[in-house]
């Protein structure tokens, strides 16, 4: 199935430094979503965008919905051992269409 | 207030099988999804359930079947098990079809197949 396309794969950082990571897709998206997934559990939801160009924070967490439709961004401040997991996008085309996935950016933090 | 909540956790299982994986959404909520999360991926959509009535099918074989309850809980089943059904099954409840803003995820349930 149709999956986007997020990089980087895995991020390996020290604490205190900032984290990006981004979401394309071949097509236009309307809504973006950003989640984290921790072991055996499944995703919470971070930040929901809904307007392009928008702009939003959550904390130290602030993600952007690309003025192309076609991208997403996540960028996470000061980051702490807590923020290990991994991170989905997810984008749905129009209201009656279901979220599609990236393949998530893993995240780890060295103390 | 309970999350979403699934059953089993786990589950093994052998080709050709058949299984049935067991979601109870939050209260209030009476929409229903379901993904299949193979692992180093991320989830991909199976279906979607709306008072009682399918709203939505990702692109999986007619094996795969799904039903909502009238308290609004659901079941996902899959039937002649494959190897490559090995996988975490993902429930999400939320209010309404669209409402990903508060659509919350279960734990899932880790499908095994030998």
């Amino acid at each position: 199935g149709q999956q986007l396309n997020q990089s980087p794969q895995s991020m390996f950082i020290q604490e205190g430094e900032d984290v990006s990571m981004n979401c394309t897709s071949s097509s236009i998206f309307n809504t973006w979503l950003w989640y984290k997934q921790d072991p055996g559990e499944g995703p919470v939801l971070l930040i929901a965008l809904y307007k392009a160009g928008e702009l939003t924070s959550n904390g130290r967490l602030t993600a952007q919905f690309g003025i192309t439709r076609k991208d997403s961004f996540l960028n996470i401040s000061a980051s702490i051992p807590s923020d290990v997991g991994i991170y989905f996008c997810a984008g749905q085309a129009s209201g009656n269409t279901p979220l599609v996935f990236g393949k998530g950016t893993r995240l780890s933090v060295i103390a | 207030d309970a999350g979403v909540t699934q059953s089993p956790t786990h589950l093994i299982k052998t080709r050709g099988q058949q299984v049935t994986l067991r979601c109870s959404p939050i209260s209030g909520h009476k929409s229903v999804s379901w993904y299949q999360q193979v692992l180093g991926q991320g989830p991909q959509f199976i279906f979607q359930y709306y008072e009682k009535e399918e709203r939505g099918r990702g692109n999986f074989p007619d094996r795969f079947s799904a039903r909502q309850f009238p308290n609004y809980s659901s079941e996902l089943n899959v039937n002649a098990l494959l190897l490559g059904d090995s996988a975490l099954y993902l429930c999400a409840s939320s209010r309404a079809p669209s409402s990903y803003n508060e659509q919350f995820f279960g734990p899932g349930t880790r499908l095994t197949v030998l």
